[in-house]
């Protein structure tokens, strides 16, 4: 079955730290891979996905993620943490399978940034 | 700029109860989808919708669960006779195409099965 693991649920940064978010996923076919973020009180939003081409992606906000297909990873990464980064961040995952449309979810990261 | 909107924000119900949860998509988008999460969860896929049928459902999705396009607008899911386990965040997205096309999430529904 396929599966996506967050390594980091929840993570506590001063602002300007630099940021590593940690996605796995398991399913050995054609993937595509999305960052969703939730600001508090707001709805779920991209923060950027991956379905072909140059494995590092670039997103809003100044957040990038690579795709490592050897290791099955998409991690998130930003060089400098805002305090308005301060959000919930989920890795979602899309397999090509047939009519398989549906995202497969992490259990999300909650970041915390001080000021 | 356009969004998914959800209604209503929050349900309280009796468990054995049917509970009807009301999305509008985004106006030209085709695909549909209902996702859940159990507080402490993962987000859980339970239908997705094109063309006026069902594409795909998980297992959660049994014989209580159902989805409608009732007119040109909205999106409703039904829970014919509501299960304390039901408790959960129920969103709705909308896309534009299968696949990496992204899906537009809304705010979602807090339902709350007593």
């Amino acid at each position: 079955a396929q599966s996506v693991s967050q390594h980091n649920h929840h993570v506590i940064l001063s602002e300007a730290a630099s940021l590593e978010l940690g996605c796995n996923y398991s399913y050995g076919g054609t993937v595509n891979l999305f960052w969703y973020v939730q600001y508090p009180g707001q709805h779920l939003q991209l923060l950027l996905k991956y379905f072909s081409g140059d494995p590092l992606v670039k997103g809003i906000k100044g957040f990038e993620a690579e795709f490592i297909k050897s290791k099955f990873s998409f991690n998130l990464r930003k060089p400098s943490v805002q305090w308005s980064d301060t959000a919930e961040y989920f890795c979602a995952v899309n397999a090509h399978a047939g009519n398989n449309r549906k995202l497969i979810w992490g259990l999300g990261t909650s970041l915390g940034v001080n000021p | 700029e356009p969004e998914v909107t959800q209604t209503p924000s929050h349900q309280v119900t009796q468990m054995g109860q049917e509970v009807i949860l009301r999305c509008v998509p985004i106006s030209n988008h085709l695909y549909f989808y209902w996702y859940r999460q159990i507080l402490g969860q993962k987000v859980e896929f339970l239908v997705s919708f094109y063309n006026n049928e069902i594409s795909e459902k998980s297992e959660i999705f049994d014989d209580q669960f159902s989805v409608e396009r009732p007119d040109g607008s909205n999106f409703t899911l039904k829970i014919r006779s509501t299960k304390l386990e039901d408790s959960a965040m129920y969103f709705c997205a909308s896309s534009g195409g299968w696949g990496a096309n992204e899906q537009f999430f809304g705010p979602g529904t807090r339902l709350t099965v007593l």
